[in-house]
């Protein structure tokens, strides 16, 4: 069983939709929870991390954690053409250090 | 604050070459880690240093190796190259260990093994 799993899409959404990208985690001790976007041929940047239970907002982005459920989600609003990209879940399961486990990626185009 | 720093950018290698890649952390972090990233297996940890010392170490042969200096810059080396080591590696920094630290990667390294 993979430590983290999401769908590797292609997820396509219309310009000024919502996207929304789901990622599951199988350690249940996990405290630390990171979205990044990759553009290609570039290297991943931090979106946001939510470590809390709920729902964490910055700006268009809104991170959501259940950790009953062992799932954590990211919700793009007003989705532009820029935000087209590669959106990476990461978990820090306990006792790691830094370690973080990436899911493999869900591949995001929004469509002018 | 400038960002995390890797050199070089782009390398050829042949197999059973060796290879250095080097990493500059962020101005004040102590953490570095190293990620290997393929099209077939995504993100994959390596290793994290702290104080100059080997905290994790992923699921890697023997033959991928690091070190961290005095001034928190880290290296990491890649003997006998074979052809599926070709990927982009990254370098990551972060204030400290401990789990809740955000990681912030440099731009990559980009292999090419022939």
């Amino acid at each position: 069983q993979k430590e983290v799993e999401q769908n590797s899409g292609p997820l396509s959404v219309p310009e000024g939709a919502i996207a929304s990208l789901n990622c599951t985690y199988s350690d249940r001790g996990s405290q630390s929870f990171f979205w990044y976007r990759q553009y290609s041929g570039k290297s991943p940047e931090l979106i946001m991390f939510i470590y809390s239970n709920g729902d964490k907002e910055d700006g268009r982005f809104t991170a959501q954690l259940n950790k009953a459920s062992q799932y954590v989600s990211l919700l793009i609003r007003d989705s532009q053409p820029s935000d087209s990209a590669t959106y990476l879940c990461a978990v820090n399961p306990p006792n790691t250090g830094n370690q973080f486990y990436f899911g493999t990626g869900t591949s995001l185009t929004v469509i002018p | 604050k400038a960002g995390v720093t890797q050199t070089p950018r782009y390398l050829i290698k042949t197999r059973g070459q060796q290879v250095t890649l080097s990493c500059s952390p962020i101005s004040g972090h102590r953490s570095v880690s190293w990620y290997q990233q393929t099209p077939g297996q995504g993100l994959q940890f390596l290793f994290e240093y702290f104080s100059e010392t080997q905290r994790n170490k992923g699921n890697f042969p023997g033959r991928f190796s690091g070190r961290q200096f005095s001034n928190s810059r880290s290296e990491m080396n890649v003997s006998t190259l074979e052809l599926g080591d070709s990927a982009l590696y990254l370098c990551a920094s972060s204030p400290r260990p401990g789990g809740t630290e955000t990681q912030y990667f440099g731009p990559g390294t980009r292999l090419l093994v022939l």
